[in-house]
């Protein structure tokens, strides 16, 4: 089955480490977004990529690095540079340019900072 | 920038109707529809690519009105599996960045 993994579904970090948040997909989609959600509001965009070796920011991309070295995998680091990283992160593929195609969403990491 | 939804909640009847609208600012090239249900990823509904575009399927349709910049979701007759939060979606012109409106948080009950 082809689908979208995020690993894991909820991790802890203390305060000041870097932690790598896994995404996945066997869809053979182009294009990966990395999107933050916080209790009660919207999806709000980090990161991302319509091609291999390629990505752009998003509106809160500080704090947040990623990497494209493959087409299906598309993994965010949290570094300690983020101040408040505790929330709800849900990874997404599209086979092109989201003007004509939809989102399909894996089934999101819950970070929480101790 | 990100689109506007209105309202921002709704508390419906079983079988009663609603609607969601979803206004931007700027020109829309195409509008998506997604409903998340608490604690999960959104799941698709329905594009919208042309301005005057109708779709459907189920109880659940929507229009998009491009010179207007918006679109509107309609749910009909609705029922429990409705309840959840609408966001709708689309990418800013000429670049390949995607947002979402602000969400409309919909209970249907019984």
């Amino acid at each position: 089955d082809g689908g979208i993994t995020q690993s894991p579904k909820y991790l802890f970090r203390k305060e000041g480490q870097n932690v790598t948040l896994s995404c996945e997909q066997n869809l053979n989609h182009d294009a990966m977004y990395w999107y933050r959600q916080d209790p009660g509001q919207g999806l709000r965009l980090i990161y991302y990529s319509q091609i291999v070796n390629d990505f752009q920011k998003g509106d809160i991309a500080e704090g947040y690095s990623v990497s494209r070295e493959k087409k299906e995998s598309f993994p965010l680091t949290v570094t300690s540079a983020q101040k408040n990283p505790t929330a709800f992160y849900l990874c997404a593929s599209s086979v092109g340019t989201s003007r004509a195609y939809e989102q399909f969403f894996g089934p999101g990491t819950r970070l929480t900072v101790l | 920038q990100q689109p506007v939804q209105s309202p921002q909640a709704v508390i419906l009847r079983e079988g009663e109707d609603a609607v969601i609208n979803c206004s931007s600012s700027k020109a829309l090239y195409s509008v998506h529809w997604y409903r998340q249900k608490h604690g999960e990823a959104p799941v698709f509904l329905m594009i919208l690519l042309k301005g005057g575009e109708q779709k459907g399927h189920d109880k659940i349709s929507a229009s998009f009105n491009e010179k207007k910049q918006q679109s509107s979701l309609y749910l009909t007759a609705s029922q429990l599996s409705y309840s959840g939060t609408y966001f709708c979606g689309t990418e800013i012109q000429g670049t390949y960045k995607y947002i979402f409106g602000t969400g409309t948080r919909l209970k249907v009950l019984a």
